[in-house]
Formats: C-alpha cells, structure tokens, sequence
C-alpha cells in the first residue's frame, strides 16, 4: 500500500460548492502539507501543519482551509469552489530530515 | 524571502544525449537543496538532495552539486533515456523564521526524451 494516499483522485464540482479533500499517511510523520500545482508555477503552499495541534497558512490559503483529525490524517476544505481553484493538489509529509514525501495527488476541476 | 529559478522548458533530447537542468536559488543561511521528479500521472518522488555547500547529491544517474559562491544545484545525467520523460523540480528547504520547515519549488522543466 502507499505510504500516502489522497482521496477523491478526481473531483468535478460546480462553483459555489464546498468539498472536502482527504490525505492519509503510514509513514508516521508530525508534519504534512497540502499544495496546489498549476501548470508554469510550480507547486505553492496552501497549509501546514507540523503536529496535530499546529495548523500553518501558506501563500496561498484564501478560500481554503484544513483540518488535522489525526497525526495520520489531514483535509483540505474549499468553502465555496470557484472555476481559479480548478488544479491539482498533493499532500505531503515528512520527518525532521526535511524530505517530503507526496501522494498521487488530486484533480479537482470547478465549473 | 526564498526563490528558487529553474530553466525555462521543455526540453527535448535524443536518448543518450547529456542533460543539463539549470537551478539557482535564493534564500538565507544555508538551505538544504533538492531535486524532486515528477513522471506521468504521479506525485513528486525525491530524486537527489544535498545539505551543505560542496555536497553532491546523485542517484538513478543524475547529479547536482550544491554551489554555495554562484547559488546554484544544476542537474545532470550524461545518459538520458526514454523513461527519464517527466518533469524535475528543483527545491530549497527553508532554515529558519517563517520558512523553516517548508520547501520552495521552482517551476518544473518538462524532459522529453525520443528514441
């Protein structure tokens, strides 16, 4: 099994919609974070967390927020989904070695 | 505040050709530098890293040295091959203050490597 997974793998919503992303993990990390990629930008921060107290803005947080359920479980939520949150989203954790390690990601598409 | 510049892509090559992936960074103090892959349909997966000056990191092939006087982690392979296809991030983990703990990407170069 994946030491990180994501779950929808795909998700079609309508503007105006709240959903809900999930990420879990096996490998026991404290900290884990959700990223958006757009395509030429690279990936940018959304959220952090860096234990199941701890929850971090990143550069772009407007219009998202999360939740930190578990050491093993973090969510993203889209209060209302508009048609610029339309991307790919990944979960990542790590240890204190700094290496990040990502799920298989998440397209979200809103129309 | 941390940037990380990569070269502008994509990048087509012929197998066998050699790969350069220019990076530079800027940050404060003394970042731990990495190269993350990203193949098709996947999440990034770690390709090499380094964590202080003169460091190199390497695996798979693929080698970048940390350059301290010019800000610099270039990735290399002399080799390339069809399934090195796929999109290479190049990335800083912040030291300290409100970057510690967070890793700045730079944009990704596509690799399209033809037979």
């Amino acid at each position: 099994d994946a030491d990180v997974t994501q779950t929808p793998r795909n998700r079609i919503t309508k503007t105006g919609k709240r959903i809900m992303l999930e990420c879990s993990q096996t490998k026991g990390h404290d900290r884990m974070y959700w990223y958006r990629q757009d395509p030429g930008l690279g990936l940018r921060l959304i959220y952090y967390s860096f234990d199941v107290k701890d929850i971090n803005k990143g550069e772009i947080s407007d219009g998202y927020s999360v939740s930190r359920q578990a050491q093993a479980k973090f969510s993203l939520s889209l209060e209302s989904a508009i048609p610029n949150q339309t991307a790919l989203y990944f979960c990542a954790t790590s240890d204190r070695a700094e290496t990040q390690y990502f799920g298989p990601g998440t397209r979200l598409l809103v129309l | 505040g941390n940037s990380v510049t990569q070269m502008e892509g994509p990048v087509t090559l012929s197998e066998e050709a050699f790969l350069t992936i220019n990076c530079t960074y800027t940050a404060t103090g003394y970042p731990s530098l990495f190269w993350y892959v990203q193949y098709p349909g996947e999440g990034l997966q770690l390709l090499l890293k380094a964590t202080k000056a003169d460091d190199k990191g390497s695996n798979k092939g693929f080698e970048a040295t940390y350059r301290k006087e010019t800000t610099s982690f270039h990735l290399e392979k002399g080799s390339v091959q069809v399934s090195d296809s796929a999109v290479y991030f190049c990335a800083l983990s912040g030291t300290g203050g409100t970057s510690y703990g967070k890793l700045t990407f730079g944009q990704g170069t596509i690799l399209t490597v033809h037979p």
